[in-house]
C-alpha cells in the first residue's frame, strides 16, 4: 500500500457523461498530482494541486477539471466523456522532496 | 521542450542474462531523474531518484546510472519476476514539481 488512495478502481460509462475520481494523499502531503495514461502516450500530467490551491496545469482539457478541499483529498470531474478518453488516471502526492513522489493504483475509466 | 525517450520499447531477457535500459532526456535544468516500476493495470512503484551527472543508485538487481544526457538502468541477472514496465521520467528545474515520462520500457523475463 501506497499510502496514496484512488476511488473508485474501475468504471465503466457513457459517452456524454459526468464522472468524478477521487484521491487521497499520503498522510502528511500537501501537493496533488492527477495523471493520465492511455496505451499509445505514456503517463501526461493533468493538473497539480498543493494544499488547495491550483498550482501548474499540464495537458489537461477543458471539459476537465479538478479541485482539493481542505482535508487534502482531490477530486478530478471528467464530462462530455468521448471513447478517447478511456485511460488510466493516477493521482500522486508528494511532500515536496524527490523522495517523497508517491503514486496510487489508479482508476481505471472506460468509455463505451 | 522538455521530453524524454526510452529505449528499447520492450526486452526480451533469459533469466540470468544481464541488460541494460535507456533514457533519453531533454529538459531545462534538471532537478531530478526518476525510475519506477509499473506492473500491469497499477500505479508506478518508486524506485529511484538521481541528481547529477555521475550519481548511482542499487537496489537488489537494479543499479541506475546518469549522465548529463541520459540514464542507464542495469538489471543484473534478472529473475522472472522482474518483469514489468521500467517508466523513466525527469523533474524539470523550473517546474512545480510535476514529472515529465518516458513511454517506458517492457521487460519480459522468461525461465
Amino acid at each position: 500500500d501506497s499510502g496514496v488512495t484512488q476511488t473508485p478502481k474501475h468504471l465503466i460509462t457513457a459517452t456524454g457523461q459526468r464522472v468524478t475520481l477521487r484521491c487521497s494523499p499520503r498522510s502528511g502531503d500537501l501537493s496533488v498530482y492527477w495523471y493520465q495514461q492511455s496505451l499509445d502516450q505514456g503517463l501526461q500530467f493533468l493538473i497539480q494541486y498543493y494544499n488547495g490551491e491550483e498550482r501548474a496545469k499540464g495537458n489537461i482539457l477543458e471539459r476537465f477539471s479538478a479541485q482539493q478541499f481542505p482535508d487534502l483529498h482531490s477530486e478530478l470531474n471528467l464530462s462530455s466523456l468521448e471513447l478517447g478518453d478511456s485511460a488510466l488516471y493516477f493521482c500522486a502526492s508528494s511532500d515536496g522532496s524527490l523522495y517523497g513522489y508517491t503514486f496510487g493504483s489508479g482508476t481505471r475509466l472506460t468509455v463505451v | 521542450e522538455d521530453q524524454v525517450t526510452q529505449s528499447p520499447e520492450a526486452l526480451r531477457l533469459q533469466e540470468g542474462e544481464s541488460s541494460s535500459l535507456n533514457c533519453s532526456y531533454t529538459v531545462s535544468g534538471l532537478r531530478g531523474l526518476f525510475w519506477y516500476r509499473q506492473d500491469p493495470g497499477k500505479g508506478p512503484e518508486f524506485l529511484f531518484t538521481l541528481y547529477s551527472a555521475g550519481e548511482e543508485k542499487e537496489k537488489e538487481r537494479l543499479k541506475a546510472t546518469l549522465t548529463k544526457k541520459e540514464s542507464f538502468l542495469h538489471i543484473t541477472a534478472p529473475k522472472p519476476e522482474d518483469s514489468a514496465t521500467y517508466l523513466c521520467a525527469v523533474q524539470a528545474g523550473g517546474s512545480q514539481g510535476n514529472l515529465i515520462f518516458g513511454k517506458g520500457t517492457k521487460l519480459s523475463v522468461k525461465p
